[in-house]
């Protein structure tokens, strides 16, 4: 089954600086690539996602690229700023909306100081 | 907006007991997941469902059983609870997008 490994587990930046976090997944049939942002005491919310047939997609300071020939894909945050610290989440599935097994990584705390 | 709802935010239970987990979702979505939480092992899938009945096993099912007679609503059902299932738990829902409930953390005592 798929397995999707996420570094780093805590990453602390400055204001202003940008911040990256790189998952593996294992499925080479896994076509969606999540990625959710869960602040502290809240649910887990989608951020920003990317299908396979897509290398990168941005969406204001953050960013997905992906690397299918090295099943990797990285969630890249510009600009970050004190809101940006969360628990955040990337996840792989395989399969379109009828079937759809979503598997989580292990979560990277971002700490983004003033 | 779509809305996953648990039933409980919080419960206490003793070892032993049998425990139902109700998670109901208001958009039709096909697909439901419920993962448990737990520091430093992010969302671990326990069991998922993509339709009325039908039922696959994630990472982590031992222990655990699941239960979906309507499409709206998907229930995980501790046997008998043990203290290793102290846990947050949190249901979801997909279309393509997955939304979240608010959780529910449960102490086994």
């Amino acid at each position: 089954g798929e397995n999707v490994e996420q570094h780093p587990s805590t990453l602390s930046v400055q204001e202003g600086d940008s911040a990256v976090i790189k998952c593996t997944y294992s499925d080479s049939a896994s076509n969606y690539f999540p990625w959710y942002k869960q602040e502290l005491g809240k649910r887990p919310q989608l951020i920003i996602d990317i299908r396979s047939n897509v290398g990168e997609k941005k969406d204001q300071r953050i960013a997905v690229t992906l690397n299918k020939t090295a099943k990797h894909f990285s969630l890249h945050i510009t600009e970050t700023q004190p809101e940006d610290s969360a628990v955040y989440f990337c996840a792989a599935s395989r399969g379109n909306t009828g079937f759809q097994k979503l598997v989580f990584g292990t979560g990277t705390r971002l700490l983004v100081s003033p | 907006d779509v809305k996953v709802t648990q039933s409980s935010r919080y419960l206490v239970k003793r070892t032993g007991e049998k425990v139902f987990l109700e998670c109901v979702q208001d958009m039709d979505h096909e697909n439901m997941f419920w993962y448990r939480q737990d520091p430093g092992l992010g969302l671990r899938l326990i069991y998922f469902s993509y339709d009325v009945k039908m039922k696959e096993k994630g990472d982590i099912p031992e222990g655990y059983s699941v239960s979906r007679e309507k499409k709206e609503r998907f229930s995980l059902i501790l046997e008998s609870a043990s203290t290793n299932q102290t846990s947050m738990y949190l249901c979801a829902s997909s279309f393509q997008e997955a939304f979240f409930g608010q959780g529910t953390r449960l102490t086994v005592v």
